[in-house]
């Protein structure tokens, strides 16, 4: 089936660094990937929706030009945390619609810890 | 905008069925899914049912969807300590199924 990679797992960086995260879709092309973020003890909140070509779409508060999304391949999309603060520590996961359409398979996800 | 709603916590004695609810607000939703969080970890879906079906069943798991009341269960049957997790609901918004999702629930298995 269908498999969204992501990478790394786990990151440690410190205050005012950046940081990049990995999605990849292993067997199938996606055009579409979007990237969430979720807080400890909180649900799912949608960031942004990566195109393949095209510039990523934001949902209403996320600072597009402190989260920087590249969709640069069908099969790569990454997320940079730009000037990492400590109230960025949080778990990114990514997610793509497989070839069908139908279906929406996430990542595994990265936890992030500013220090 | 959606908005999707389930209750918080949920806990089960091992052996019994598990019944997790989920209500939304948006009735354009053609697919809607169930993911299961570990901890530490990241999401496994579940299950997903077309929004023209009332049922779906899947070995343990039984999806029940009423649309008129934008209703959705997700049944775990004979539940084990195993399942123990955090249970999203979550419903595409717009053409691109970008998913909103519920608060979660987390869901106890006690012996």
């Amino acid at each position: 089936g269908a498999v969204v990679s992501q990478h790394p797992s786990r990151v440690i960086c410190k205050s005012g660094t950046s940081v990049k995260i990995e999605c990849r879709s292993l067997d199938f092309q996606a055009t579409t990937m979007f990237w969430y973020r979720q807080f400890p003890k909180q649900s799912l909140m949608l960031m942004a929706t990566s195109n393949e070509g095209s510039k990523a779409t934001y949902e209403q508060g996320v600072e597009k030009d402190k989260f920087l999304i590249n969709h640069a391949s069908l099969t790569l999309s990454t997320l940079t945390v730009t000037s990492a603060h400590p109230e960025d520590s949080s778990f990114y996961i990514c997610s793509s619609l497989d070839s069908s359409g139908n279906t929406i398979y996430f990542g595994e996800g990265s936890w992030l810890t500013v220090v | 905008g959606e908005d999707v709603e389930q209750s918080l916590f949920l806990s089960v004695r091992e052996g019994d069925s598990s019944v997790i609810n989920c209500t939304y607000t948006d009735s354009s939703s053609t697919y809607l899914y169930w993911y299961k969080q570990e901890p530490g970890a990241g999401l496994q879906l579940l299950t997903y049912i077309f929004s023209n079906m009332d049922m779906k069943q899947d070995q343990r798991l039984t999806v029940l969807l009423n649309k008129k009341d934008k209703h959705l269960s997700l049944r775990i049957a004979d539940t084990q300590t195993g399942d123990s997790a955090i249970y999203f609901c979550a419903v595409p918004r717009g053409g691109y199924n970008k998913l909103i999702f519920g608060a979660g629930t987390r869901l106890a298995v006690h012996p």
